[in-house]
């Protein structure tokens, strides 16, 4: 059983690019985060969707920054027009929707490390 | 606003026990998890409390107070192995019940 998988690994941008970041989520999970982490920092929500819904996005820049998640295929998190403050590492994870009182593990990809110059 | 915060560091020697303590606030609040990452790779899960209490998992132990708002983390018998970063994260609750994370904490384990 595969874990969550993101790619690609690394990624190398210009300024003012554009960015496509993918991620499968386990099997059997039906929800997907994104998540943003500068070195040495947290991980900082960005957006919470399920498959053809976007659960939450109050974490997501209100210009450039997209996510979709659809019916088929990976999640996509989209950067246009990368600025040098994109640079990050940003994680997926998957888990199943989450029941009051139930664990819904989430469990993470190795992650996308951007970089634009 | 919801928050979670968490010491920056601790450092401790192989063989110690170490508390790594985090209090919360959140507009709901579903339980409280632990994640440790190593040197910047995939954060994996540690530990889950619903319920007010203690859970142990082997040398891992993680106690809630949903009274006060605060759990922590005790890593007991310290290895080198466990040098890494420590995050507690709950479930928002609410319309989205959306999953957020602690500042987290840096523990290093010195010989």
């Amino acid at each position: 059983n595969a874990g969550v998988m993101q790619n690609p690994r690394h990624l190398v941008r210009r300024r003012g690019q554009e960015a496509r970041l993918r991620c499968s989520p386990m099997k059997g999970h039906s929800h997907v985060y994104w998540y943003r982490q500068l070195p040495e920092e947290g991980l900082k929500f960005m957006v919470y969707l399920q498959k053809e819904n976007i659960i939450d996005e109050s974490g997501m820049p209100k210009e450039r920054f997209s996510a979709e998640f659809p019916k088929e295929g990976p999640s996509i998190l989209r950067i246009q027009q990368v600025v040098r403050g994109d640079s990050a590492a940003y994680f997926c994870a998957s888990s199943r929707p989450a029941r009051q009182g139930l664990l819904a593990e989430a469990f993470f990809g190795q992650g996308t490390r951007l970089t634009v110059v | 606003g919801q928050s979670l915060e968490q010491p920056s560091e601790v450092t401790a020697v192989e063989g110690a026990i170490v508390q790594i303590n985090c209090t919360y606030q959140t507009s709901g609040f579903y339980g409280l998890s632990w994640y440790q990452q190593h040197d910047g790779g995939a954060p994996t899960f540690l530990s889950y409390n619903a319920l007010d209490g203690l859970e142990e998992t082997g040398r891992f132990s993680s106690f809630l107070s949903r009274s006060d708002s605060y759990g922590y983390l005790l890593l007991q018998e310290l290895q080198m192995k466990d040098s890494a970063s420590y995050f507690c994260a709950v479930r928002s609750g609410g319309a989205t019940n959306k999953l957020i994370f602690g500042t987290g904490t840096l523990l290093a384990v010195q010989p």
